[in-house]
């Protein structure tokens, strides 16, 4: 079976504290996806990477930024965490080669910032 | 570009009786439609795929869903409910050529005893 990990379930910090979340996938997957899902807003796409060293913006960039130096692993940064940076952050693995495509979700790592 | 409604963001239903989540979607491209499912403080997990094999589409746990191009709809259904299916459900439809998914915004499912 795919795994996907993540480094914390829960995590409070503090506003202006840089935030660090990472992710492993054991699939060899070339792509993996950084999501955050709130209520009624369903999951909105942060950042992909297709490939090591190679990243996209997702539909909500700001406030965030990636960093993949190996296949398995995609962290997601948080430079300088704010309040409405609250919430459920999702991290998902896929291999491109598979059509149609789908995504391997890990367990989620939910954040309060105060 | 592509989007995806789920038209109901709260469904009920009793134990036993058939479940409807109901999708609309819009793409620009013959699509790939997906439906996850999430239980409480898990992540997500893939329900079944649309391949454009079959219109319609068996998944696990029972489910099922119907790809209908004239009406852009891919409702999922299954006959009769369990209270193990109280959960989060989200249709998704995924752009080939932009490489990524759109998420519905989920519709919730309760399951009465």
């Amino acid at each position: 079976d795919v795994k996907v990990t993540q480094s914390s379930r829960y995590l409070v910090k503090r506003t202006g504290e840089k935030v660090f979340l990472e992710c492993v996938q054991d699939m060899d997957h070339e792509n993996m996806f950084w999501y955050r899902q709130d209520p009624g807003l369903g999951l909105r796409l942060i950042y992909f990477s297709y490939d090591v060293k190679m990243k996209e913006k997702g539909d909500i960039p700001e406030g965030y930024s990636v960093s993949r130096e190996k296949k398995e692993r995609f962290s997601l940064i948080l430079e300088s965490a704010s309040t409405n940076q609250t919430s459920m952050y999702l991290c998902a693995s896929g291999d491109s080669g598979r059509t149609p495509y789908e995504q391997y979700f890990g367990p989620g790592t939910r954040l309060t910032v105060t | 570009a592509q989007s995806v409604t789920q038209l109901d963001s709260h469904v009920s239903v009793s134990e036993g009786t058939p479940v409807l989540l109901r999708c609309n979607y819009s793409s620009s491209y013959s699509p790939s439609l997906f439906w996850y499912v999430q239980h409480p403080n898990k992540g997500l997990q893939l329900l079944l795929k649309y391949t454009s094999a079959a219109t319609l589409v068996k998944g696990i746990n029972g489910f099922e869903a119907e790809f209908k191009k004239s009406e852009t709809s891919f409702h999922l259904t299954k006959p009769s409910a369990h209270m193990s299916d109280a959960a989060e459900y989200f249709c998704v439809v995924y752009n080939t050529n932009a490489g990524k998914s759109t998420f519905g915004d989920g519709t919730t499912l309760t399951v009465k005893p």
